[in-house]
């Protein structure tokens, strides 16, 4: 049963720390997604990428957010410094995109991320 | 600005009483709208893509049906392990609406 997986499920830190979030897609998924959700908020998207290319990350603050698809079968958010406002849960996502439309997303279990 | 609007907000019912969601959306040449279901502590589970006004999806219980306007989720006889917050989105921009949460009570 192909999933989503995410690494760590939860993360306390203090502000200021680096935190690195990891996601491993589904094998064959050519789209990758990461999402944040809080309960003012919602879900959002922070950024995608497409057969490994950075797509899309006008969702996350550019200044302290990053992420990198190094190789097809890992993805990474990482923050640095980290603020109490990055206090979320955060979803990875993947499928498989063809002709612009992604027709299925299957999330990981969110890593829930709490910063002091 | 594209908006994806979910009603209600929250959603009791008796088992066996069958409802509607709303998902309305303001977006230019929608690509795809989504409905998820998400249990708490768990990340969005998918449950359909629509493409087209006049389509109809079903799925036991479910059926999603999509307008140009907007989307309605039907659940006809529920019973209590429906009880989640389901989720829409559309494919442009992957905006969510801010989810219905249901409770189905025994």
């Amino acid at each position: 049963d192909a999933r989503v997986t995410q690494t760590p499920r939860h993360k306390v830190t203090e502000m200021g720390q680096e935190v690195t979030m990891r996601c491993q897609p589904i094998l064959g998924h050519n789209t990758v997604f990461w999402y944040r959700q809080t309960m003012m908020q919602g879900l959002e998207l922070l950024a995608y990428f497409r057969n490994r290319a950075p797509l899309d990350d006008s969702g996350m603050p550019k200044d302290r957010f990053s992420a990198e698809m190094p190789d097809a079968t890992l993805a990474t958010l990482k923050i640095q410094p980290s603020e109490p406002r990055d206090s979320a849960v955060y979803f990875c996502a993947s499928g498989f995109t063809l002709g612009g439309s992604t027709d299925t997303q299957y999330f990981g279990p969110g890593t829930r991320l709490t910063v002091l | 600005e594209d908006q994806v609007t979910q009603s209600p907000e929250a959603l009791r019912l008796q088992e066996g009483e069958s409802s509607s969601l709303n998902c309305s959306y303001t977006v230019s040449g929608l690509r795809g709208l989504f409905w998820y279901r998400q249990d708490p502590g768990k990340g969005p589970e998918f449950l359909f893509t629509l493409y087209s006004a006049g389509e109809e999806k079903e799925k036991e219980r479910l059926k999603a049906t999509l307008t140009k306007k907007e989307s309605f989720l039907h659940i006809t006889a529920p019973k209590p392990e429906d009880s989640a917050t389901y989720l829409c989105a559309v494919d442009n921009d992957m905006r969510f609406g801010a989810g219905t949460r249901l409770t189905v009570k025994p």
